[in-house]
This record gives structure tokens, C-alpha cells and sequence, in this order.
């Protein structure tokens, strides 16, 4: 069984539009990051989240850790927003600092 | 500064080539990562390293070899690839190892694609 689910896989919205994009867990994290890829391969983190939400510009992202879920959430979008969109994590039990990634979400924004 | 830089962006080499990719960060992180992702598929670890001692390799075949000569550097020489290894090689650092509770966060590189032909 995966340990991280996120959806959905793909994404397509009209520029303007609100997108959430959920991630869901199930083991022990302290922290949960949130990052951006774009077709180029550099890879952007965008929030590490251990409680509540966080919003920067247009992007606010969630997590309830008791319920091990968390969203990210693009208000007013673009088309410079269309990337893949992973959630990432880093068991308690992992002193190493590996990254657990979720399949990625594929947005694409069209004008 | 809160770059990572990696060097070449594009390698093309053969499966007899000896190459190196080189991975750079002045934020004076003490921890760095090499990934490796191949297309469509989520980054996959490869090496740790902390405080420029190696402390994780998974399990990562000998024809790639980690060096670390000062904090802010982190090479991965390639010797022998197959096909196969054609991938995007990210670089990533943070301020300490990202494990358990540190919550430290991670910056990534642009990333080095590869081509062995």
C-alpha cells in the first residue's frame, strides 16, 4: 500500500480558476513539503507545512495532521501555474532526511 | 542566496565516458542530496550526505560515485552507464538532515539531464 496518495493526477482549468490539489498520508511525518516542477526539471519548494496553513501570493496550503491530509490551494490561476505539483515528506522514523514523494499532480492552466 | 546550482544542465556521454555533475550551494547547508527522476516519475534518492561524510547510499551501483570536498560541493562522477541511467539528476541541500523531526527545509536544483548513448 502506498504510503502517500495524492490527487488528482491531472488538472486542467481555465485561467481565473480555483484549484485544490489533495495529498494523503499514513504514517508518522513531522512535516510535509509542498513543491513545483516545471517541464524544465528544477524542482521549487513551495511550503513545508507541520500544522495549519501557510499562504504565500496566490498559493495557500493546509494540513491536518491528525487526519494526515493535506491541500494545496491556487487561487486566481494562471497560466505560469501549469507544473507538476508533488507532496513530499519525511517519515519520524527516517533520521536521514529521504524524501517520500507522492505521484505528482500534472495542473495546466489555459488562458 | 538560496540557490543550488548544478553543472552541465544536458550531458550527453557515452557508455564508455568518464563524466562528473557537479552540484554547488553557498547557503551553507550541511546536508545534500543527490536524486535521481526518471520521466513521469516522482525523484528517487540516491545519496546523503552530512557534514561531507556519505551516510546514505541506496543501494546505488558502483559506476556512480559520490564525492563530497567541502561543504558547499557535491560531485557525482559517472563511469561505465548504461542506457538506462539516462535520467534527470537533482541536487538538493538543507540545513541539516531533513529526517525525522528537524522539519528542515529542502531546496532542489534546476537538475542535470543525462543521455547515455
Amino acid at each position: 500500500k502506498n504510503e502517500v496518495e495524492q490527487s488528482p493526477q491531472n488538472l486542467t482549468a481555465q485561467e481565473g480558476e480555483f484549484i485544490t490539489i489533495n495529498c494523503s498520508y499514513s504514517v508518522g511525518i513531522s512535516a510535509l513539503h509542498w513543491l513545483q516542477q516545471h517541464p524544465g526539471g528544477g524542482i521549487v519548494s513551495l511550503f513545508m507545512l507541520s500544522s495549519g496553513k501557510k499562504k504565500h501570493g496566490r498559493l495557500i496550503a493546509t494540513i491536518n495532521i491528525q487526519e494526515k491530509h493535506s491541500s494545496l490551494h491556487i487561487t486566481a490561476s494562471h497560466p505560469r501555474d501549469s507544473a507538476v505539483y508533488i507532496c513530499a515528506f519525511v517519515r519520524t522514523t527516517d533520521s536521514w532526511g529521504k524524501l517520500q514523494f507522492g505521484a505528482g499532480t500534472q495542473v495546466v492552466v489555459t488562458p | 542566496d538560496t540557490e543550488v546550482t548544478q553543472t552541465p544542465k544536458h550531458l550527453v556521454m557515452g557508455m564508455t565516458n568518464k563524466k562528473s555533475l557537479k552540484c554547488e550551494q553557498h547557503m551553507g547547508h550541511r546536508a545534500m542530496y543527490w536524486y535521481k527522476q526518471k520521466a513521469k516519475k516522482p525523484p528517487e534518492l540516491m545519496f546523503v550526505y552530512s557534514y561531507e561524510k556519505l551516510s546514505i547510499n541506496e543501494s546505488v551501483p558502483s559506476r556512480f560515485s559520490p564525492e563530497c570536498p567541502n561543504s558547499s560541493l557535491l560531485n557525482l562522477h559517472l563511469h561505465a552507464l548504461q542506457p538506462e541511467d539516462s535520467a534527470l539528476y537533482l541536487c538538493a541541500s538543507s540545513q541539516d538532515r531533513a529526517g525525522g523531526g528537524s522539519g528542515n527545509t529542502i531546496y532542489f536544483g534546476e537538475g542535470s539531464w543525462l543521455t547515455v548513448v
